[in-house]
């Protein structure tokens, strides 16, 4: 079982929609968790942490939920550029998700 | 200025031949990473630095050699290249040690590396 699963997509949404999705981790002491963006043959980019609080910014959401095990990102208002591969990442062994990819229409 | 860079950004090379990619960071970092993309976008650890001592060297062949001459620099070493090493390498350093979490990656804009 990988260390980090998410859903690979694609995810076809128009402007204006919202998109949500989720990873799941399976190890219970991990203690970092982010979502970075990664543009197609592009280096990956940091969006947000993730908080066992949750966290927003501007249009995007994230939530950790620990009994469950898993991350979720959510675009709200989605724009053309918000198109891309959204990876997830948790420190244990360093785990990167295989990305899910998100593309947004006009 | 570039945070984190690397050379060469493409390489093509033989079956057989020793290449080495270089990577530097002037943001201060004091941990250092090799990353592999392969070609179903699987973004792979392969090792990590802290203070130019290896801490994560996650069974990668032993054709791969990492060196870090001093905290800003990781180069990675390559020896009798295969088929499928092609991938993308990308190098990535983060402010932090390897206890009590991690923060913030920022990668380099990673090298395209076909053996052929």
């Amino acid at each position: 079982r990988k260390e980090v699963e998410q859903d690979p997509g694609p995810f076809n949404v128009p402007e204006g929609a919202t998109v949500a999705f989720n990873c799941t981790y399976s190890n219970s002491a991990s203690q970092s968790f982010f979502w970075y963006r990664q543009d197609c043959r592009k280096e990956p980019k940091l969006l947000m942490s993730v908080y066992s609080s949750g966290n927003e910014d501007g249009r995007f959401t994230a939530q950790l939920n620990r009994a469950s095990q898993y991350i979720s990102l959510l675009i709200r208002d989605s724009k053309l550029s918000d198109s891309a591969t959204y990876l997830c990442f948790n420190d244990y062994k360093l785990s990167f998700g295989a990305g899910t990819t998100v593309t947004v229409r006009a | 200025d570039t945070a984190v860079s690397q050379t060469p950004k493409y390489l093509v090379t033989q079956m057989g031949n020793d290449k080495s990619i270089k990577c530097e960071q002037n943001l201060g970092h004091d941990t250092m990473y090799w990353y592999k993309q392969d070609s179903k976008k699987f973004l792979k650890i392969m090792f990590s630095y802290n203070n130019k001592e290896l801490i994560i060297n996650e069974t990668v062949p032993n054709r791969f050699s990492p060196k870090s001459p001093d905290k800003a620099h990781l180069n990675l070493h390559i020896n009798s290249l295969e088929l499928g090493d092609s991938a993308v390498y990308f190098c990535a350093s983060s402010q932090d040690g390897v206890a009590g979490g991690h923060e913030t990656q920022y990668f380099g804009p990673g090298t395209r590396l076909l053996v052929l």
